[in-house]
């Protein structure tokens, strides 16, 4: 089975600029989580998608948006770049969600914003 | 807020040596999963352990989870160089929605 697949691997981007990145979940799975992750900080959660729905949404401002697809591939939003979300981010599918579920990882988004 | 700390936050030993992670919680759990970071392989699941058991092992990891005190530790024996990395607890808290909750890590550094 192919793994978790994000695009692009790094992206360069200006302040003010907008930017949508893409995950690929693990064939038969439903659920995709998005994290930030900047050095020293762990994973902070942005979001879960279970079969195309929001089913849980961490404490990022409005600009941070995502969606799920009916082939469960998702894509994640930020409008209005700031220096501050320059970040490693990382996607995570699961057969039905976090809870007491295995999160498989892709290898992560490198975002710059200059 | 994060529901998992790790300690420490950074750890240094030599090759062949045991390496022990721990992980605080605040809030009752169902389960606790450990998860290792390095640059080659991404972030990776290693165990998880579910709030009715107390000991889970997996080749050379071994996992306590005492609810009482709502810790876990990771114990990593015979450390070789590929274990250097970042090791990370996810809680799923009771009451979260199944919400994974992240510890900031621990950083293992095995020198050979």
């Amino acid at each position: 089975k192919a793994g978790v697949t994000q695009t692009p691997r790094y992206l360069i981007k200006t302040r003010g600029q907008q930017v949508t990145l893409s995950c690929s979940p693990i064939s038969g799975h439903r659920s995709v989580s998005w994290y930030q992750q900047t050095p020293g900080q762990g994973l902070q959660f942005l979001f879960e998608y279970f079969s195309e729905t929001q089913r849980n949404k961490g404490n990022f401002p409005g600009r941070f948006s995502g969606r799920q697809f009916s082939n469960s591939r998702s894509e994640m939003n930020v409008s209005t770049l700031e220096l501050g979300d320059s970040a490693l981010y990382l996607c995570a599918s699961s057969l039905s969600g976090q809870g007491g579920n295995i999160q498989y990882f892709g290898a992560g988004t490198r975002l710059s914003v200059l | 807020s994060q529901q998992g700390e790790e300690d420490p936050q950074a750890l240094s030993i030599q090759e062949g040596e045991n390496a022990t992670m721990n992980c605080s919680y605040k809030t009752s759990i169902n389960n606790l999963q450990w998860y290792r970071q390095n640059s080659g392989r991404g972030l990776v699941h290693l165990i998880l352990i579910r709030s009715n058991e107390r000991e889970k092992h997996s080749g050379r990891l071994r996992v306590t989870l005492d609810t009482s005190k709502k810790s876990s530790s990771l114990l990593i024996t015979a450390s070789r160089a590929a274990d250097t990395a970042s090791y990370f607890c996810a809680t799923d808290a009771k009451g979260s929605n199944y919400q994974l909750i992240w510890g900031a890590g621990t950083k293992l550094i095995i020198k050979p």
